[in-house]
């Protein structure tokens, strides 16, 4: 089955910007999708097609994808954006959906 | 707005069963898919499987496929997840999510979960 890898914690300044990635075997041939969790709330949704973002999200929010990595983008980071970052595609060989494991941002 | 609304928590004993609900409202039910995803404690999220409202065609995930049953009323806008023996490891909170086109969608928006919990 098809499998999305992201970094157990990316760890980023206040101000700075966080790139979280998510690879998966030539995922750039796939619709990436990006979802927010905060602690004890549900997931968001956050970019979805790769790079679109939901009306509501910031603009600091942007995704990539290229090749075997996909990328969640998030400039001007805050104390806000704390959260459990998943990465989701739908792997048209299985007919299934797969998530990431998820990435904690911690902002120092 | 489109709003996913979750039955409460559930507190059962291994060996018992149990279905939750996820009432769709805002948009046309059955046009869309609605998924299921399981969240264990302190863990990440596992795609259970999903339901097309309209003509109830299911999916399921492997690792939930025989283990749960994902089903719908149309008529009042309701998918369902049921279990017919519950065990201490399904002890988690399951959310729902509107499921936006198969083959390449995503999932929003999102029920605000249920929290199972399953303990003698």
């Amino acid at each position: 089955s098809y499998v999305l890898t992201q970094p157990p914690s990316v760890s980023v300044a206040p101000g700075k910007t966080a790139n979280i990635t998510c690879a998966g075997n030539n995922i750039g041939s796939k619709s990436v999708h990006w979802y927010q969790q905060k602690p004890g709330q549900a997931p968001v949704l956050v970019i979805y097609y790769d790079s679109d973002r939901p009306s509501g999200i910031p603009e600091r929010f942007s995704g990539s994808n290229s090749g075997n990595t996909a990328t969640l983008t998030i400039s001007r980071v805050g104390a806000g954006d704390e959260a459990d970052y998943y990465c989701q595609v739908w792997d048209t060989r299985s007919d299934h959906a797969v998530f990431g494991g998820g990435t904690k941002l911690t902002v120092l | 707005e489109v709003q996913l609304v979750q039955s409460g928590p559930e507190v059962k004993k291994p060996g018992e069963s149990l279905k939750i609900s996820c009432t769709g409202s805002g948009y046309s039910f059955t046009s869309h898919w609605i998924g299921w995803v399981r969240q264990m404690p302190g863990k990440g999220l596992e795609w259970m499987g999903i339901i097309y409202a309209d003509d109830s065609d299911t999916r399921y995930s492997p690792s939930f496929q025989g283990q749960v049953t994902i089903s719908a009323d149309k008529s009042i806008s309701t998918a369902y997840l049921q279990w017919s023996s519950l065990k201490a490891s399904d002890t988690a909170i399951y959310y729902c999510a509107r499921f936006t086109s198969m083959g390449k969608g995503w999932f929003d928006p999102w029920g605000q979960g249920t929290l199972v919990t399953v303990s003698s």
